[in-house]
């Protein structure tokens, strides 16, 4: 199975840079994902990592270190519309699985 | 492009009914997923469909069951609703299993539908 292990709270100000952190543990490794949801709405997809290493896609970037099952969203010049759950999600090689469990989600809140 | 399209958007049943949710996938898409999201949780993955057939499940009950469509459209029906079934019901479509491979075959939510049980 998965445990996906993500904070749980996070603050921050506006126009900083925060890090947020993902542990896993997975019986194979399939791919890591980054999804947005704000409070009501459905999750966007943010970002994908299946390599170690930086993904950067304009403010947002990810990394991955699969060795120690780990991964972290930066998000950086932090505006006001950044405050959402950003949830961490991992898609296991099982055959043909093709589904992604999800963590409990961190949510960020974003202050002046 | 459509998108992922989910109906109803909200919906208020009682306890012991049962409920049937739809989906359809985004367009070149034939996979679809359901998650149940509780308040404050992540998404809960409950059962994938692909070629018409229930291809994985999550840890749910039979109560929950579905169905998929030769158009790719699916269908979540839950039996003998409780109070904690009460949660965002989401939607989400990808390609094939085993395709996508360089995009790590992303799957996309629809706007989900919210389940109040009463």
């Amino acid at each position: 199975g998965q445990n996906i292990d993500q904070p749980t709270e996070m603050t921050a100000t506006e126009g900083a840079i925060v890090q947020i952190n993902c542990t896993y543990q997975t019986s194979g490794f399939n791919g890591l994902f980054w999804y947005q949801q704000h409070a009501g709405e459905a999750p966007t997809f943010l970002s994908y990592n299946v390599l170690d290493g930086l993904e950067e896609k304009g403010r947002f970037s990810s990394f991955l270190s699969r060795s120690k099952g780990y991964s972290y969203l930066l998000l950086k010049e932090l505006q006001m519309k950044d405050s959402a759950s950003y949830l961490c999600a991992v898609r296991d090689l099982k055959g043909d699985n093709n589904d992604m469990r999800f963590g409990a989600g961190t949510r960020l809140t974003v202050k002046p | 492009d459509a998108g992922v399209t989910q109906s109803p958007t909200h919906l208020i049943k009682t306890r012991g009914q049962q409920v049937t949710l739809r989906c359809s996938p985004k367009s070149g898409h034939d996979t679809v997923s359901w998650y149940q999201q509780a308040l404050g949780q992540g998404p809960q993955f409950i059962f994938q469909y692909y070629e018409e057939e229930e291809r994985q499940r999550g840890n749910f009950p039979d109560r929950f069951s579905g169905h998929q469509f030769p158009n790719y459209s699916s269908e979540l029906n839950v039996n003998a609703l409780l109070l904690g079934d009460s949660a965002l019901y989401l939607c989400a479509s990808s390609l094939a299993p085993g395709q996508g491979v360089i995009s790590g075959n992303t799957i996309y939510f629809g706007e989900g539908s919210w389940l109040t049980v009463v």
